[in-house]
């Protein structure tokens, strides 16, 4: 089955450490992205990648880091710098230049 | 910068009638997307709107497109409780090698049986 996995699906960060998402897709799309949605509003673009070993700051990606070392995969690190990281994160993907895109199950961060 | 703006942001109706959810945005576009999110869950993708008077219908939802008024409109004939869920536009925010999605706040739609 193609689709779009992301792990956990649950996660609970302490103060100050870095916590990273997982994000993998096996539909060979060229660009991968992570969205933030809090309660009651609509998505926020963190970070985009268009290919490999490239990747673009969204409009909110301060206390955020990305990598994109393989087409399939593109994590998520929510760093110590990041003030009110809980929220629940959606990864997705699409064909480039911009075409659909698909998105996973998401991982709810909360911050104890 | 592209703003996307939903209205009505909350939507309760009965089942059986018919009514419409409307997509505004700021700048110049041609692709619009339609999504669904159930509570809890993800984004499940419904319509994608590529040129201007652009119609799509997928059983009780029925999308268009007007890129010179910059509105798009989703319309629910007969809902049923099936329905219920929040309904977000997407706009291509074009640029050189920034092309990019902007959402807008979404509909949260409750069909009251």
């Amino acid at each position: 089955d193609g689709g779009i996995t992301q792990s956990p699906k649950y996660l609970f960060r302490k103060e100050g450490q870095n916590v990273t998402l997982s994000c993998e897709q096996n539909l060979n799309h060229d660009a991968m992205y992570w969205y933030r949605q809090d309660p009651g509003q609509g998505l926020r673009l963190i970070y985009y990648s268009q290919i490999v070993n490239d990747f673009q700051k969204g409009d909110i990606a301060e206390g955020y880091s990305v990598s994109r070392e393989k087409k399939e995969s593109f994590p998520l690190t929510v760093t110590s710098a990041q003030k009110n990281p809980t929220a629940f994160y959606l990864c997705a993907s699409s064909m480039w230049p911009v075409d659909t895109q698909y998105f996973g199950p998401g991982t709810r961060l909360t911050v104890l | 910068e592209l703003k996307v703006e939903q209205n009505p942001l909350f939507l309760s109706m009965q089942e059986g009638k018919n009514y419409t959810i409307y997509c505004n945005y700021s700048t110049t576009s041609d692709r619009l997307y339609w999504y669904r999110q159930d509570p809890g869950k993800s984004l499940e993708s419904l319509f994608v709107l590529l040129s201007n008077g652009a119609v799509k219908q997928e059983g009780r939802l029925m999308a268009s497109l007007d890129t010179k008024a910059r509105l798009s409109t989703l319309h629910i004939t007969a809902a049923v409780h099936d329905l219920s869920a929040t309904y977000f536009c997407a706009v291509v925010q074009e640029g050189v090698g920034n092309e990019k999605l902007t959402f807008g706040t979404g509909t949260r739609l409750t069909i009251i049986p």
